[in-house]
């Protein structure tokens, strides 16, 4: 069975860091690309990052980019969003998700909260 | 405010048909696939249309995806009091070179 298990979130003051990590089972995690979504309260979905099997190839929402750090170690079948100078806006319920071969997040984390508030 | 647009709100009884818009440009979905997503608040997201119109497995054929030019819809039929969520548009942009989402769409089912 899939499983895919965020961890890491919680309370942090603005201008801190936080970083969140994704624990992926039940599939062999170093053939699939990664990415992470979040979803703000009482917002839609938004894109944040994904990475390609190697972390090698890597892209970033413009909201987030220069401030947040996808990786992954395949060796431990996990994946990583490293958050750095966190804003207000940057609350919400924070997903790991696998890409499929068709593009398709065919599976997602139960997903983590981070709040960022002083 | 979402380079994807979707309307804010559908709705529809039992047994109707409702149809989700989603609008957007030449360097998302005029020129990539799109993908529609069911949410269910406090659950994981679930994949519902991938490469514009194709079903996942489990997926019932109640819930079809097309795609015109710079636009894309969900069509959902035989309406269920299950089908009550939120639903998502997605696709590439080429300009912004990332993923993106619409704004939602949340469906009532009265």
């Amino acid at each position: 069975e899939v499983q895919l298990v965020e961890s890491g979130g919680g309370l942090v003051k603005p201008g801190g860091s936080l970083r969140l990590s994704c624990a992926a089972s039940g599939f062999t995690f170093s053939l699939y690309h990664m990415n992470w979504v979040r979803q703000a309260p009482g917002k839609g979905l938004e894109w944040l990052s994904s990475t390609d099997t190697s972390g090698g190839d890597i892209h970033y929402a413009a909201s987030v980019r220069g401030r947040f750090t996808i990786s992954r170690d395949n060796a431990r079948n996990s994946l990583f969003l490293q958050m750095n100078s966190l804003r207000a806006e940057d609350t919400a319920v924070y997903y790991c998700a696998r890409e499929d071969r068709l593009q398709s997040f065919d599976f997602w984390g139960q997903g983590i909260l981070v709040t960022v508030s002083s | 405010q979402s380079v994807l647009t979707q309307p804010p709100s559908v709705s529809g009884t039992p047994g109707q048909s409702v149809t989700i818009s989603c609008s957007g440009s030449s360097s998302n979905i005029g020129s990539n696939n799109v993908l529609w997503y069911q949410h269910l608040p406090g659950t994981a997201p679930k994949p519902l249309i991938y490469r514009n119109y194709q079903r996942p497995s489990g997926v019932p054929d109640r819930f079809s995806g097309s795609k015109s030019g710079t636009s894309a819809s969900l069509a959902i039929s035989g309406l269920r009091s299950e089908d009550e969520a939120d639903y998502y548009c997605a696709a590439w942009d080429d300009s912004l070179g990332g993923r993106l989402f619409g704004g939602g769409t949340k469906l009532t089912v009265l």
